[in-house]
Parts: structure tokens; sequence; C-alpha cells
């Protein structure tokens, strides 16, 4: 069964540290790894990643893809009270007939304390 | 430009009713897909439509059903409610059936007394 596990589930940390939050997979047909942050409702595109080794950053937010050891981090510096939310990887493959699927992982809730 | 719009955004239901759940995809979006967000699962895939077509379908009973209508709005139902279908219910919508973000509504917020 194809599947997504991100760690650690929860974290908290102090304004200011960096978090590193991790996702491993385990799909057939793999074709790219997106990262989300889902503070109230709707969950926010982050990233997204095809490729191994390159790294994708926005601002104090950076992301790297291992295809080779099926894991992907996220990475977050300086981290701010707004940082708070729950952060989602999901990983897109091939279904089928033409078709392609987002299995989600369980997310990991960041609390940024002040 | 709008992004994706679901109705109703809160109900309550009693076990054994049935609830639709509506969502509007983002303008020449094609692709609409439904997830059950629960603490303990996380999202979960419920199915795929594209162009009218289900595409894919997770593993949910079949009391869970959705169509796609002609201008990509979409509907889910669930019938026979049980207190474990409590959940978000978020639909996404994308431009094609592969690659690129989904775009998530805001959600519907189910509960099933």
């Amino acid at each position: 069964e194809d599947k997504v596990v991100q760690s650690p589930l929860s974290l908290v940390v102090h304004e200011g540290d960096t978090v590193t939050l991790n996702c491993s997979y385990e799909v057939t047909n793999f074709r790219s790894l997106l990262w989300y942050k889902q503070e109230k409702k709707a969950p926010t595109f982050l990233f997204m990643l095809t490729s191994s080794g390159i790294e994708k950053k926005s601002g104090r937010l950076s992301s790297i893809l291992d295809k080779k050891e099926l894991f992907s981090i996220l990475n977050i510096t300086a981290t701010q009270t707004g940082d708070s939310a729950i952060y989602l990887c999901a990983v897109e493959w091939y279904s089928g007939a033409g078709s392609y699927q987002l299995t989600f992982g369980k997310g990991t809730k960041l609390s940024v304390i002040p | 430009k709008a992004g994706v719009t679901q109705t109703p955004r809160y109900l309550i239901k009693t076990r054994g009713q049935q609830v639709t759940l509506s969502c509007s995809p983002i303008s020449g979006h094609r692709s609409v897909s439904w997830y059950q967000q629960t603490p303990g699962q996380g999202l979960q895939f419920l199915f795929e439509y594209f162009s009218e077509t289900q595409r894919n379908k997770g593993n949910f009973p079949g009391r869970f059903s959705g169509r796609q209508f002609s201008n990509s709005r979409s509907e889910m139902n669930v019938s026979t409610l049980e207190l474990g279908d409590s959940a978000l219910y978020l639909c996404a919508s994308r431009l094609q059936g592969a690659g690129g973000e989904l775009f998530f509504g805001e959600g519907s917020r189910l509960t099933v007394l």
C-alpha cells in the first residue's frame, strides 16, 4: 500500500528557532512531492518538488527532495508565530489510465511560541 | 480570480440522514478532488472528477458518492450518516488532471450527532 509518513507529528519551538520537518514516502510511479501549509481551513501551496537535490526556497522556507532515499525535508529558519500551522506533505503518483492521484501524510503540527 | 468555493461551510446532521456538499472550482479548472480530513487520519482521498467523469476513487464505502457538472462544479453526497463521518470535507481543483498544485477551498465542517 502506498504511504506517506511525516515526522514529527507535532512540534513546539520558540520564535527564532530553526525547524526541520520530514516526509518519507513509498509509492509506485512517483511524479512529484508537494508541501502545503494549513493554518485554519484551506491548505495553501508551498512547494512542488520533482527532481532530487534541487532546493526550492521561498523566504525563510526551503525544501529538498531525495528520490533515492525517498524523502523530503522542509526547513523553516528564524521561525515566527505566524509559522504556526499544520504542514502537509503530499505525493503525486500515476494511478493509471492517464490520471494521477495525491496521497497526503497526516501532517506536522508546528506551534511557535513567543 | 475567485478561489475554490465550498458550501455550506458548517452543518449539523443526525445519524441516518444524508448530506450534499457543493464545490465550485476556480474558473477554467476541470479537475475537482474531494478529501476528508479528521484529526486522527489526516487528509484522505475520496474521489476525483475530470470533465464530468470520475477518474479516481479512494477507499470509502459506497455511501460516499459524487458527481461533476458540465460547468465543472461538483457535489458530493453522503447517505446514511454515521458518527464517524464527522469531519472537514475539503474540495480542491486544478487546471488539468495532473501536475501542478491543487487549490483548496475552505472546507465544509460536518458534525454528525
